[in-house]
């Protein structure tokens, strides 16, 4: 079975800090994808990661995938208010039409 | 750019009541996806559809859940006699499944509240 864990559950930073979310996952997959929620809301779809190594990155945030050990990471790059919200690491099974498994996810709330 | 769609954004039902959750996946995407979430909690798959029938699905998704695609357009989820926890938000995706890829897009749920 498929697991997904994520950590920190929940983190407070101030304005301007850097820190890293950790994605880890139990079994082979292909793609993994980060997501972000604001409260009440959908989930809009961060970034699409494919292969080992892949790296990518838009504004403060830049997600890596490690397949060899089942790793991704989110890096916020000095941190604003606006990325205030819940952030959510997903893997699919990569068995065809396949569902995502999702984290726990992260609250990352950022202070001035 | 295409969307995918529910209605309604918020349902209100007694226990025991039948509700029916309705989804408009975007136009060419050949898969679709039922996840919920319960407040504060993770994400987690219901149930997906391809080809007219039901793919793969979970242990949440019991006798009491139900999908349908009634025509060329909606996707249904019916919870047939609700329960307390069944309050939760649901949410709707569709993928076309094709390439790399696969993203699936979600659309901007349905919170059920269960009185």
């Amino acid at each position: 079975e498929l697991k997904v864990e994520q950590n920190p559950l929940f983190l407070s930073m101030q304005e301007g800090k850097n820190y890293t979310i950790y994605c880890n996952y139990s079994t082979t997959s292909d793609r993994l994808y980060w997501y972000r929620q604001d409260p009440g809301k959908s989930l809009e779809s961060l970034f699409v990661l494919l292969s080992n190594g892949a790296v990518k990155q838009e504004g403060r945030l830049m997600a890596s995938l490690d397949t060899k050990a089942r790793l991704s990471t989110l890096h916020i790059t000095a941190a604003v208010h606006d990325l205030s919200a819940t952030y959510f690491c997903a893997v699919d099974s990569s068995s065809g039409n396949t569902p995502l498994v999702f984290g726990k996810g992260t609250r990352l709330s950022v202070i001035a | 750019e295409p969307e995918v769609t529910q209605t309604p954004s918020h349902q209100v039902t007694q226990m025991g009541q039948e509700v029916i959750l309705r989804c408009v996946p975007i136009s060419n995407h050949l898969y679709f996806y039922w996840y919920r979430q319960i407040l504060g909690q993770k994400v987690e798959f219901l149930v997906s559809f391809y080809n007219n029938e039901i793919s793969e699905k979970s242990e949440i998704f019991d006798d009491q859940f139900s999908v349908e695609r009634p025509d060329g357009s909606n996707f249904t989820l019916k919870i047939r006699s609700t329960k307390l926890e069944d309050s939760a938000m649901y949410f709707c995706a569709s993928s076309d499944n094709r390439g790399p890829v696969r993203e699936q897009y979600f659309g901007p749920g349905t919170r059920l509240t269960v009185t």
